[in-house]
């Protein structure tokens, strides 16, 4: 079946820190990934994505993304955290097609501290 | 250019009642996706509609939940009856097609609580 795992629920860092936020995928193919960031109250921003190519993609806000073929993986990262970065982050799967279809992981809640 | 909008924010509602949920999506976006977050959860996708057609509906509960989207813009999302178990954040997003390349612009949401 098709599913995405992120293993933290909740991750604190302290602001200026790195950051990495890991993604595993379980997928028949390699699938389309996205990284999402939700804000209280807001809707789903996308942050970034890989179709293709360079396994390393570059985002908005100064994340990043590495795709791990070998280990079914998608981590975010950023080298430095700031206030305003602390929201919820999905990581979401797509077949590649004519489908659009979405499937996300539970979701990581980064804490950003003072 | 103006995101995807829908209402209301918040609804509270008792078990057994209706509630319906409109979703004005971007302008010349022909892909509409409901989507159910309940807390603590990633979205899950409940139908997608091309258009005025439906491409995907397989997750959506039919015995109780409905949608359409008549003139191929606008939709509304029902429940009835509602059930304590619907109690989540119901995000509406919009797409140029329906391909997996194009990207999903999502609105802010709408939270039902049901009691």
């Amino acid at each position: 079946a098709q599913s995405v795992t992120q293993p933290d629920i909740h991750i604190t860092v302290s602001e200026g820190a790195s950051l990495e936020l890991r993604c595993n995928y379980s997928y028949g193919a390699t699938p389309y990934l996205f990284w999402y960031v939700q804000s209280p109250g807001q809707g789903l921003q996308l942050l970034l994505k890989y179709f293709s190519g360079d396994t390393l993609v570059q985002g908005i806000k100064g994340f990043e993304a590495e795709f791990k073929r070998s280990q079914s993986s998608f981590n975010l990262r950023k080298p430095s955290v700031h206030w305003s970065d602390a929201a919820e982050y999905f990581c979401a799967v797509a077949a590649r097609g004519n489908t659009g279809k979405l499937i996300f992981g539970q979701g990581t809640t980064l804490q950003v501290k003072p | 250019e103006a995101g995807v909008a829908q209402s209301p924010r918040y609804k509270i509602i008792e078990k057994r009642q209706s509630v319906a949920f409109w979703c004005n999506p971007i302008s010349g976006h022909a892909t509409l996706y409901w989507y159910q977050q309940i807390l603590g959860q990633g979205p899950k996708l409940l139908i997608q509609f091309q258009n005025n057609g439906v491409v995907d509906d397989s997750q959506l509960p039919k015995d109780r939940f409905s949608a359409e989207r008549l003139k191929g813009v606008d939709s509304t999302l029902k429940i009835q009856p509602a059930k304590l178990e619907d109690s989540a954040v119901y995000l509406c997003a919009s797409s140029l097609g329906d391909h997996s390349y194009n990207e999903q612009f999502f609105g802010p949401g709408t939270r039902l609580t049901v009691l």
